[in-house]
């Protein structure tokens, strides 16, 4: 059971550049999360989606677009980065339930020059 | 809107001693959950802990434990006896209604715990 996977794990863009960050689980959970870690302001949620097909905007969702196409994926994309989104992302899921907690993916390192 | 708030930024204490990390929270819900995770310096995110809105009793788990109080919207997790493992950053987080039928996650900003041999 390979739980939440990230794609990449490390990735270094210069500035203008594109690219798309994938999140994959494997646990059927209907909510998937997007987060960003940056030291000192803890996990910041970019955006999320409560089901395939449906995403919503989190705290800090300026640059950044997601899509749901499969229950299993959520996609972050980035259209043209900043040095202000080097960061490390973090994708989770969760069921439904209020009282489930979120399992996280493994973290992917960004760095925008 | 909800908020998680972990005061302290970073907390230094010598093995062996006992520390505790504070959580405070704001939400204008009547049931949501509060958690606790932990990330150790590998950088992975692991749960430790769930507590409902409804529950204060506090609860222990070897030489972790909690202190739930709703009056003063607190959420405390003590470690007893602290080991040189225990040195990582945790975070506080809340989850409740986030309008629109849907429920948001939202986690304070982690306090890093230093247990030095």
């Amino acid at each position: 059971n390979a739980g939440v996977t990230q794609t990449p794990k490390f990735r270094v863009l210069k500035t203008g550049q594109s690219m798309t960050l994938l999140c994959a689980q494997d646990m059927n959970h209907e909510y998937m999360y997007w987060y960003r870690q940056d030291p000192g302001m803890g996990l910041r949620l970019i955006h999320y989606s409560v089901g395939e097909g449906t995403t919503a905007k989190g705290e800090v969702p300026d640059g950044y677009n997601v899509s749901r196409l499969k229950k299993q994926n959520f996609l972050l994309g980035l259209e043209s980065a900043a040095p202000s989104q080097t960061s490390v992302y973090f994708c989770a899921s969760s069921r439904r339930a209020l009282n489930t907690e979120a399992f996280f993916g493994q973290g992917t390192r960004l760095t925008v020059v | 809107a909800q908020k998680v708030t972990q005061a302290q930024t970073e907390i230094s204490v010598v093995e062996k001693e006992d520390v505790t990390l504070d959580c405070v929270y704001e939400t204008r819900d009547t049931t949501y959950y509060l958690f606790w995770y932990k990330q150790p310096p590998s950088g992975e995110l692991v749960f430790l802990i769930r507590r409902n809105s409804f529950d204060e009793q506090n609860e222990i788990s070897g030489r972790y434990s909690w202190n739930f109080q709703k009056s003063t919207s607190s959420f405390n997790f003590t470690i007893t006896a602290s080991q040189v493992v225990d040195s990582a950053v945790y975070f506080c987080a809340l989850r409740g209604y986030s309008g629109a039928g849907s429920y948001q996650l939202t986690f304070g900003k982690g306090t890093k715990l230093s247990v030095i041999p």
